[in-house]
């Protein structure tokens, strides 16, 4: 596609539900971030790929979030046993090249634990 | 952690006025991007400053990388509405291919006519 698209746009789950967050990024783009973002505030590093490895997790919150893109192009977000602090804005990202080049955002899936 | 300190986090100016949003870490970052985000939108790439010292400008918009790649800023000159939105920097933290993108918590700008 033309863009990064991320499905679905918005999401209401309930407490304790599992919710799988989807990223298609630009085609061809070697690396994929996740981001979470609050209203107002910069975007919070979660996770990134370079291709279908996963490169760096440190930002995810704990265990009930990880992350897969197991043939370097879709990628997927997964929060297990969601809770309500886990409602925000998710951004997915892509860049061309590896090593941190221009990231293109996608417009998010914002996520609401009830 | 490295961590981009951002300021001022909010700006309520008049049209016309210049202003000047500052990026500070005390880490050093390969290179160094803006972003510029509106409602509702992800955020989108204005500028890559790479080089100590560099400075680079996009019309009334100059940006400038600091001399030991740990700080950065962006002058906007004679403000428009149209500025108005979330303006972000984000690092880049690691070399070569294992480099990813950090960013600061925004300044939220708003130009008023």
């Amino acid at each position: 596609g033309a863009g990064v698209s991320q499905s679905p746009r918005y999401k209401v789950t309930k407490r304790g539900q599992d919710v799988a967050l989807r990223c298609d990024p630009i085609s061809g783009h070697v690396s994929l971030y996740w981001y979470r973002q609050a209203l107002g505030q910069g975007p919070e590093f979660l996770t990134y790929f370079n291709y279908e490895a996963q490169q760096d997790k440190s930002g995810l919150p704990n265990d009930r979030f990880s992350a897969e893109r197991p043939e370097g192009s879709i990628s997927t977000l997964t929060i297990q046993r969601t809770e309500q602090r886990d409602s925000a804005m998710y951004r997915c990202a892509s860049s061309p090249r590896q090593g941190g080049s221009e990231a293109f955002f996608g417009q998010g899936t914002r996520l609401t634990v009830v | 952690t490295q961590l981009l300190e951002q300021s001022p986090q909010f700006l309520s100016i008049q049209e016309g006025e210049n202003l000047t949003v500052y990026c500070n870490s005390s880490s050093v970052f390969s290179s160094l991007q803006w972003y510029r985000q509106e409602p509702g939108e992800g955020p989108v790439l204005l500028v890559t400053v790479v080089t100590g010292g560099e400075v680079k400008k996009l019309k009334r918009l100059t940006f400038q990388f600091g001399d030991a790649r740990k700080d950065s800023s962006l002058h906007i000159t004679a403000a428009q509405p149209g500025d108005t939105g979330l303006y972000l920097c984000a690092g880049v933290t690691g070399s070569g291919n294992t480099g990813k993108l950090i960013f600061g918590q925004g300044t939220t700008l708003q130009v008023k006519p």
